[in-house]
């Protein structure tokens, strides 16, 4: 079957620096999206990662090793306002978009 | 940027009524559009693909016949849950793509659904 794991919940500290990791296994590949979802709110697009490396975009990073079927997304400076649901999604060899159940981030002061 | 709009952003009804969401993209022309479910504290569930003017692709348990979509045109998509219960209270969102792309999908803002 295919299968997303990332962790349910991380708590952080406001500045500080958090990595949520993902991995899967999904029949085929196509790319892997990370999107922040607020509470009662649809998700937004972060990132998406097809090639292996890192990916750097403002405060956030997306990592992915296909290889290990490893995905991480990095925020730093972390503010109040990332306190969000994060979202792995990867899409597999039939263009199906498989989600993770998401990582509550909790930021405190 | 691309914006997605949806309509209601909360709806209560009865058991047994049809309550009908729509789905525009304000700024772009969407050939494709995505209707997803998200029942709390789980992932997005995507129950259909819709292309404009061609009838929807939906996933394997959704039931068409409850759950119809029209995409009548390149900013406009609706879904019409039938008959609805309370099974069916649910975060509603669809997603709009330009160029029927994944890595281009831009999301609504959902829709609440309470089905009493």
């Amino acid at each position: 079957g295919q299968n997303i794991d990332q962790p349910t919940e991380m708590t952080a500290t406001e500045g500080a620096i958090v990595q949520i990791n993902c991995t899967y296994q999904t029949s085929g590949f196509n790319g892997l999206f990370w999107y922040q979802q607020h509470a009662g709110e649809a998700p937004t697009f972060l990132s998406y990662n097809v090639l292996d490396g890192l990916e750097e975009k403002g405060r956030f990073s997306s990592f992915l090793s296909r290889s290990k079927g490893y995905s991480y997304l990095l925020l730093k400076e972390l503010q109040m306002k990332d306190s969000a649901s994060y979202l792995c999604a990867v899409l597999d060899s039939n263009y199906q978009l498989i989600w993770g159940a998401g990582t509550k981030l909790i930021i405190k002061p | 940027g691309a914006v997605v709009s949806q309509h209601p952003s909360r709806v209560i009804c009865k058991s047994g009524t049809s309550v009908k969401i729509e789905c525009r993209s304000l700024d772009f022309q969407a050939t494709t559009m995505f209707w997803y479910r998200q029942f709390p504290k789980q992932s997005l569930m995507l129950m259909a693909t819709s292309n404009e003017g061609s009838k929807a692709t939906y996933e394997q348990g959704v039931e068409k016949d409850k759950f119809l979509i029209n995409h009548a045109s390149l900013t406009l998509s609706t879904l019409t849950v039938t008959s609805a219960h309370p099974e069916d209270s649910s975060f509603y969102i669809c997603s709009a793509s330009e160029s029927g792309g994944w890595n281009e999908q831009f999301f609504g803002p959902g829709t609440r659904l309470t089905v009493l």
